[in-house]
């Protein structure tokens, strides 16, 4: 069954460095989307993404965090100066065409910022 | 704005029923969905139910709608230790709107 990849699994920065968190959603999916989960707590959304533009955005995506699709499989979120609070599993998830199509996810990535 | 509630922690002893509460805000939720995080890995889809549905069963997982209350059950018959993980109900607008996630319930299933 087609999953979404993400990598790396496991991403250790220091604060003020950027990252890159990559995904790979399911090949005929349409619409992106990435969430986080800091340690213990809920899956909060951070930005879903259609068409080359974000659709949605939360309060937590601010103009530190970025998405882009640089080509036609893969989609990516990059923080420019991460700080202490950005530690947490930040997950992707696309889904299908079918307005009825849920969110797959994949296995995230712990980032860590030290 | 939408809310997801959920109960914080479940216990059970294998082989009994387990059930998952949660309620929800939002009445254009349009569908809801049920998610297995397990220790350190990532969100997997269980199953979902559209909102005009009153009850779902696939094998074991039994998922019941009240949508006049807001409040959506998730059911596991004969529960098993590979069943202990973390249960998220969310739910969803209508297109490809974001899901919106509870604060999930952890399941602990004792021998």
């Amino acid at each position: 069954e087609p999953e979404v990849t993400q990598t790396p699994s496991h991403q250790v920065t220091q604060m003020g460095q950027e990252v890159i968190l990559r995904c790979v959603p399911i090949s005929n999916h349409l619409y992106f989307y990435w969430y986080r989960q800091i340690l213990g707590q809920k899956v909060e959304f951070l930005v879903s993404f259609y068409n080359n533009e974000i659709s949605e955005k939360s309060e937590i995506f601010d103009d530190q965090f970025s998405v882009e699709r640089p080509d036609g499989s893969n989609f990516t979120l990059k923080i420019r100066s991460t700080k202490l609070e950005d530690s947490a599993m930040y997950f992707c998830a696309s889904t299908g065409t079918g307005a009825n199509s849920p969110l797959h996810f994949g296995n995230g990535t712990r980032l860590t910022v030290t | 704005g939408e809310d997801v509630e959920q109960s914080l922690f479940l216990s059970v002893r294998e082989g009994d029923s387990s059930v998952i509460n949660c309620t929800y805000t939002d009445s254009s939720s349009t569908y809801l969905y049920w998610y297995k995080q397990e220790p350190g890995a990532g969100l997997q889809l269980l199953t979902y139910i559209f909102s005009n549905m009153d009850m779902k069963q696939d094998q074991r997982l039994t998922v019941l709608l009240n949508k006049k209350d807001k409040h959506l059950s998730l059911r596991i018959a004969d529960t098993q230790t590979g069943d202990s993980a973390i249960y998220f109900c969310a739910e969803r607008g209508t297109g490809f709107q974001k899901l919106v996630f509870g604060t999930g319930t952890r399941l602990l299933v004792s021998p």
